[in-house]
């Protein structure tokens, strides 16, 4: 059973930069798993960030930014800003139709 | 601009059924996969289904495949997704979203479902 990891929990500054990754429990994660990243806040749908490994979504600031860093898919946000205290998962396209999540990362900015 | 909106969730009986609709609107819907994904309270999201654009394909996470299906009336702009064997653990926030080629798009609000005696 595939399953994707992320980071329970992370701390920022406000002005400051953090990388969340996405990884899997077994192999690398590459730009063939086309890694979309979701912000959430309680409460709110999830909103689009980054697809196909590094491509922003409409409206979304060049502060967040995607990569593949190692064997993990990453997101990166700089000039954090208190607004962006959510949670963010990740999810990878396995083939076959077939979508998975990872389990979230809850970002405090503080 | 794209809405996304969800209804038809509610209260159901363990083993019971539910159906789901998703109305879209702001962008030509039938050119679009589109999909299902929930999130049980305080958990994380889960993918449920995909329906593709033209063929309607279907596709299943294994949670929910042979209980779940996935359909689309693109003359109605609105997805549905028909929820069969009901079980406590299909509790969630069930959110539709339209579908890039790899990814999640534009996301709907989302309709509670709540599966208890």
């Amino acid at each position: 059973q595939t399953v994707v990891t992320q980071e329970p929990s992370f701390s920022v500054s406000p002005g400051g930069a953090v990388t969340l990754t996405c990884g899997l429990s077994s192999g690398s994660v590459s730009t063939g798993y086309y890694p979309s990243w979701y912000q959430q806040t309680p409460g709110q749908a999830p909103r689009t960030l980054i697809y196909n490994t590094n491509t922003r979504s409409s409206g979304v600031p060049d502060r967040f930014s995607g990569s593949i860093l190692g064997n993990k898919a990453a997101l990166t946000i700089t000039g954090t800003q208190t607004d962006d205290e959510s949670d963010y998962y990740c999810a990878l396209f396995l083939g076959n139709g077939i979508s998975i999540f990872g389990g979230g990362t809850k970002l405090t900015v503080l | 601009e794209v809405h996304l909106l969800e209804s038809g969730g509610g209260l159901a009986q363990p083993g019971g059924s539910l159906r789901l609709s998703c109305a879209a609107s702001g962008f030509t819907f039938s050119s679009y996969a589109m999909s299902w994904a929930r999130q049980a309270p305080g958990k994380g999201l889960e993918w449920v289904s995909t329906i593709t654009a033209s063929t309607g394909g279907t596709y299943y996470a294994d949670s929910v495949k042979g209980r779940f299906t996935v359909s689309r009336d693109n003359s109605k702009n609105t997805l549905y997704l028909q929820m069969s064997s009901l079980r406590a653990e299909d509790t969630a926030v069930y959110f539709c979203a339209s579908r890039g080629r790899f990814y999640f798009d534009n996301w709907g609000q989302g309709t509670l479902v709540t599966v208890a005696s």
